[in-house]
């Protein structure tokens, strides 16, 4: 069974940081982009960042409202996506979940959907 | 970024109605479009991808269609399990977006 379980979530203070993991199994996960989105609470869902796999060097894409204080790593040989959060604002306050991007060709290049989704964990920035 | 506006926001309904909800992009994203349900606590489940394409052991009665910058998600047939919100979401542009959500209330 494909899965996806987020950790790392908790209470920071502004200005603070955390890193939150995403450990999948079920699936080749060297073979997969993934992608962090989160949902403040009683709001829409916001993409936040993307990294492509190995192949396709492990290249990154983030969300203006993160770039600069936000990096997506990950690790082939765990199995495990990050997204480290710095200088973290109040405005960060979300559930944040990651999913595994499946790709398709089309038009010349590559386009990326999120197929399989974690069940959240929640970050919390409060003072 | 590539705006993503859907509408209504609210839509009452009752079981067997056939229900639509509009997603408009702000410029073309061609086919590259996703939904989703999303029920309360839980996470977004994939419903369509490249607009039109049903997810693996997703219900028939859920279809979408649009192409370009107008797309529609249709429930042929409402079912209990169906209430829940609806997100079109984007993926032409590296910066992906969704929209607001429509969420599909009893009637």
């Amino acid at each position: 069974e494909v899965q996806l379980v987020e950790s790392g979530g908790g209470l920071v203070q502004p200005g603070r940081s955390l890193r939150l993991s995403c450990t999948a199994s079920g699936f080749t996960f060297g073979d997969y982009a993934m992608s962090w989105v989160r949902q403040a609470p009683g709001k829409g869902l916001e993409w936040v960042s993307f990294i492509r796999s190995k192949p396709y060097g492990e290249t990154a894409e983030y969300a203006a409202s993160v770039r600069g204080r936000f990096t997506i790593s990950r690790d082939d040989s765990k199995s495990i996506a990050y997204l480290q959060m710095n200088s973290l604002k109040t405005e960060d306050t979300a559930v944040y979940y990651c999913s595994r991007d499946v790709k398709i060709y089309g038009d010349y290049k590559y386009y990326y959907y999120m197929d399989v989704w974690g069940k959240g964990t929640t970050v919390t920035v409060s003072s | 970024d590539i705006q993503m506006t859907q509408s209504p926001s609210t839509l009452s309904a009752s079981v067997g109605d056939r229900v639509t909800i509009t997603c408009r992009a702000s410029q073309s994203v061609s086919s590259w479009l996703a939904w989703y349900q999303q029920k309360p606590g839980k996470a977004p489940k994939l419903l369509i991808y490249k607009a039109s394409s049903l997810e693996g052991g997703v219900p028939s009665r859920f279809s979408g269609s649009g192409s370009g910058t107008e797309f529609t998600l249709t429930i042929s047939s409402l079912q209990a399990d169906d209430f829940a919100t609806y997100y079109c979401q984007q993926y032409y542009s590296y910066s992906r977006t969704f929209g607001q959500g429509t969420k599909v209330e009893i009637k």
